[in-house]
């Protein structure tokens, strides 16, 4: 089965400053995307950042990058200088295909970003 | 452009009733999701749709949950009976077919079975 584990369940970071969130996952594809939501109590999942596995190189968007290493199958999450608007449950998930057309995104537990003043 | 409309918000019920949430996708995304996120976990998929055909359903617990999209556009995801276990925030999710998976998701439904 695939997998998505992310081991923090917490972090706490102070403004301004950076903070790395992990993430592992588990697929048989060679080529694939890899994803990180962002999900503040609206509920909304908004779209931080999106890799290509196929890409060597890691993908940046602003203050959020992320460390791509295809033959770990590690994903983690770097923000730099936090910001109060950052704290929000994180998860990271992938496209997960089954034949047919089925792509349906498997996600982790989620990583819970707190960020203090 | 407008982004994926859900309702209700918000939904209370009793254990064995029945209830029923809306999603309206993007214009012109052809793929739509349901999602269940149970309290402290990621969401799950329940369903995926290709305009009005199911295209995986293998989470989905046909017993008592079903989803149509008649017409490939809004979808409907119904719970009968409801069961304590329910409790969730349903997501609803769209993309364009193919590309690079831009999935856009809507604000979801809380729902609470007591």
């Amino acid at each position: 089965a695939q997998t998505v584990t992310q081991s923090q369940p917490e972090m706490s970071v102070q403004e301004a400053e950076t903070v790395t969130l992990s993430c592992t996952y588990d697929t048989s594809e060679s080529d694939y995307y890899l994803f990180w939501y962002k999900q503040p109590p609206s509920r909304q999942m908004i779209l931080v950042i999106r890799q290509e596995a196929y890409k060597q190189q890691n993908a940046t968007e602003n203050r959020f990058s992320v460390n791509f290493q295809k033959a770990a199958k590690s994903f983690s999450l770097k923000i730099s200088d936090s910001q109060l608007g950052d704290a929000a449950m994180y998860f990271c998930a992938y496209p997960t295909p089954s034949g047919g057309g089925a792509d349906g995104l498997t996600f982790g537990k989620g990583t819970h970003l707190i960020i203090q003043p | 452009e407008a982004g994926v409309a859900q309702s209700p918000r918000y939904k209370i019920i009793e254990k064995r009733q029945s209830v029923a949430f809306w999603c309206n996708p993007i214009s012109g995304h052809a793929t739509l999701y349901w999602y269940q996120q149970i309290l402290g976990q990621g969401p799950k998929l329940l369903i995926q749709f290709q305009n009005n055909g199911v295209v995986d359903d293998s989470q989905l617990p046909k017993d008592r949950f079903s989803a149509e999209r008649l017409k490939g556009v809004d979808s409907t995801l119904k719970i009968q009976p409801a069961k304590l276990e329910d409790s969730a925030v349903y997501l609803c999710a769209s993309r364009l077919t193919g590309g690079d998976y831009g999935y856009t998701f809507g604000s979801g439904t809380r729902l609470t079975v007591v």
